[in-house]
């Protein structure tokens, strides 16, 4: 299986709002609505964003969104704050019963 | 609280198992949700080796597949992972988790462990 497509590098200003792509096949992001988003600070473990395409866990700030169209999925960050500098990481279920991540993208608040 | 932690040594030689360890707290195995491993390379990024469910067949990562063992003991609460033959590429934070929804996603994270390979 072959990992998804991230950008490797996002940026924006704190209040701007962002988007980080993620772009798999038809056998993955393309077929089922099981895309999930993972942030991870430098040193720590990651943490759910969003499952499921665009459910947010309990806690994770309304600032965060997902979307999915087509074979790519899209997370957007409103509202950008200092806190949000992070790496991000896409995954997608799998016609294989497996999990692809993404090569992750590293977001840098201005 | 759900909480996760690995255990297991830091450094492995190459050719030999990697052998990790997650005890969980906080909730029975046994009630259910499946429990995963999911590696990092230093500076790279995360890639998924396999989920096992409390009960019944694991699934692999199908480029680990044929070295990666995964297993439940439900008595003392916590899972394993066994990787065979390693080399030098299988150094990594090893991470194991929650996964409430087959394989599709990851809800509590252990703190990862550093697992070296070398000589």
């Amino acid at each position: 299986q072959s990992a998804l497509t991230q950008p490797a590098s996002v940026s924006g200003s704190p209040g701007q709002s962002i988007t980080i792509s993620c772009t798999g096949t038809s056998s993955d992001v393309g077929d089922y609505n099981y895309v999930s988003w993972y942030q991870q600070h430098p040193g720590k473990a990651p943490k759910l964003m969003i499952y499921d395409v665009s459910n947010r866990p309990s806690g994770v700030s309304n600032r965060f969104s997902g979307s999915k169209s087509g074979n790519t999925a899209s997370l957007t960050i409103s509202g950008l704050q200092a806190e949000d500098e992070a790496d991000y990481y896409c995954s997608s279920y799998t016609s294989s019963i497996t999990l692809v991540f993404g090569g992750g993208t590293k977001l840098t608040v201005l | 609280q759900v909480q996760l932690q690995e255990s297991g040594p830091g450094l492995v030689k190459p050719s030999e198992t990697l052998s990790l360890t997650c005890a969980v707290s906080g909730y029975s195995i046994s009630s259910g949700y499946y429990w995963g491993w999911i590696r990092q390379p230093p500076g790279k990024g995360l890639e998924w080796i396999g989920s096992i469910f409390h009960i019944g067949s694991p699934y692999y990562n199908p480029s680990l597949k044929s070295r990666v063992t995964i297993s439940v003991d439900t008595s003392k609460n916590q899972f394993s992972l066994k990787l065979r033959s390693v080399t030098a590429a299988d150094t990594a934070v090893y991470y194991c988790a929650r996964g409430p929804k087959s394989t599709r996603y990851f809800d509590y994270w252990g703190q990862g462990t550093l697992v070296t390979v070398s000589s």
